[in-house]
């Protein structure tokens, strides 16, 4: 069965500073792998996904994430975050065709001034 | 280019009741996933939706059901509802890159 784990629950960072939230996975197959952004209240937004290629994959709102297979990871960075990067982070995984995706328990994030 | 949408986005209801749920889909979207999120966790997978059958299920009682129309649109329904079944429950709509995600409903159950 696959699994994710956010093994991060709170993470607090000063503006400015970088970032990195982690993911560890467990899947049978070729897994595709998906970073997503909740604010409070709010559904989730798709930051940046993985399918083939490529392990370091470029998202939105200057997020980036590297594919490490002999890992099982697929960590979560920006070089230097902003007060509006405030929320919630979930990795997901799935693969092509089943498109069901299994969510980690998510990493809240805090920035401080 | 409307994305998901949901309907209400918010409801109380008395244990015990029944609930639907909507789902519009994202614009030529036709396979439509209810998620379910409870307070501080992940999404959990409920079912998926495609050409108007469920096609997958994740490890949900038969009190929830679910439905879609030919205009891809859907509904969800809980019947018996529990304390438990508070949550946010999120719509995404597919095929794509990732799914697409509606801003979802919140349910409170009293």
């Amino acid at each position: 069965a696959q699994s994710v784990t956010q093994p991060d629950i709170h993470i607090t960072v000063s503006e400015g500073a970088s970032l990195e939230l982690r993911c560890n996975y467990s899947y049978g197959a070729t897994p595709y792998l998906f970073w997503y952004v909740q604010s409070p209240g709010q559904g989730l937004q798709l930051l940046l996904k993985y399918f083939s290629g490529d392990t370091l994959v470029q998202g939105i709102k200057g997020f980036e994430a590297e594919f490490k297979r002999s890992q099982s990871s697929f960590n979560l960075r920006k070089p230097s975050v902003h007060w509006s990067d405030a929320a919630e982070y979930f990795c997901a995984v799935g693969n092509f065709g089943n498109e069901k995706l299994t969510f980690g328990t998510g990493t809240r994030l805090t920035i401080i001034p | 280019d409307a994305g998901v949408t949901q309907s209400p986005t918010h409801l109380i209801k008395t244990r015990g009741q029944q609930v639907t749920l909507r789902c519009s889909p994202k614009s030529g979207h036709d396979t439509v996933s209810w998620y379910q999120q409870a307070l501080g966790q992940g999404p959990q997978f409920i079912f998926q939706y495609y050409e108007e059958e469920e096609r997958q299920r994740g490890n949900f009682p038969d009190r929830f059901s679910g439905h879609q129309f030919p205009n891809y649109s859907s509904e969800l329904n809980v019947n018996a509802l529990l304390l438990g079944d508070s949550a946010l429950y999120l719509c995404a709509s597919s095929p794509g890159a990732g799914y697409t995600f509606g801003s979802g409903t919140r349910l409170t159950v009293v």
